[in-house]
């Protein structure tokens, strides 16, 4: 079945210390998005991909980059985690021109 | 900064019983979606309603929106405890680009 499917589900850092987020997908869309989602609240947009073209969300913090290096796999580094990172981050991919969007199950960012 | 407002945060129900959710949202829309987040996992797309459209159905759903008041309504019939989950709304303002609303918790009980 085509899927978004997000490595670790589970992932425990310590505070400063790089993680990095993994997340693929096999529907061929051109669109992937992050997300970071804190307990109860809304799922918040850090970036997109359109393609390769990255597009940064104005309050994105700078501790938060990300990499697509082919159509199938996006990445979520996290350069210095802090306390305030921890939270649920959720990948979602969308074809070109459609708004609907796909999401895989998250990963659990603890930080300790 | 969020666009949509969820009313009721949190909801209780019996099985079998009908649950509705409503959204407001700020700024014109291109469709509003409501999707649905199991507890700790992804959220999954439910329906698409668009800015010109009024009422839709799918299944058990039924979605209505009025762009006049900036609202929409989800209407889950004949609820059951599988359907226990967190329910957000989303607008596509331009772009494509989707903005959650606080989401509403619904629990279903046997």
């Amino acid at each position: 079945d085509a899927m978004v499917i997000q490595n670790p589900r589970y992932q425990v850092t310590q505070f400063g210390k790089p993680v990095t987020l993994s997340c693929s997908q096999t529907l061929n869309h051109n669109v992937m998005y992050w997300y970071q989602q804190k307990s109860s609240q809304a799922p918040k947009l850090l970036f997109h991909y359109y393609d390769k073209d990255f597009n940064n969300e104005a309050d994105t913090p700078d501790n938060f980059q990300s990499r697509r290096p082919n159509t199938s796999f996006c990445f979520l580094d996290i350069r210095s985690p802090g306390l305030g990172d921890a939270a649920m981050y959720l990948c979602a991919t969308s074809r070109a021109g459609f708004s609907e969007q796909f999401f895989g199950p998250g990963t659990r960012l603890t930080v300790l | 900064s969020q666009q949509g407002e969820e009313d009721p945060q949190a909801l209780s129900i019996q099985e079998g019983e009908n649950a509705t959710m409503n959204c407001s949202y700020k700024t014109s829309i291109n469709n509003l979606q409501w999707y649905r987040q199991n507890s700790g996992r992804g959220l999954v797309h439910l329906i698409l309603i668009r800015s010109n459209e009024r009422e839709k159905h799918s299944g058990r759903l039924r979605v209505t929106l009025d762009t006049s008041k900036k609202s929409s309504s989800l209407l889950i019939t004949a609820s059951r405890a599988a359907d226990t989950a967190s329910y957000f709304c989303a607008t596509d303002n331009a772009g494509n680009m989707l903005t959650f609303g606080g989401g509403t918790r619904l629990m279903v009980k046997p």
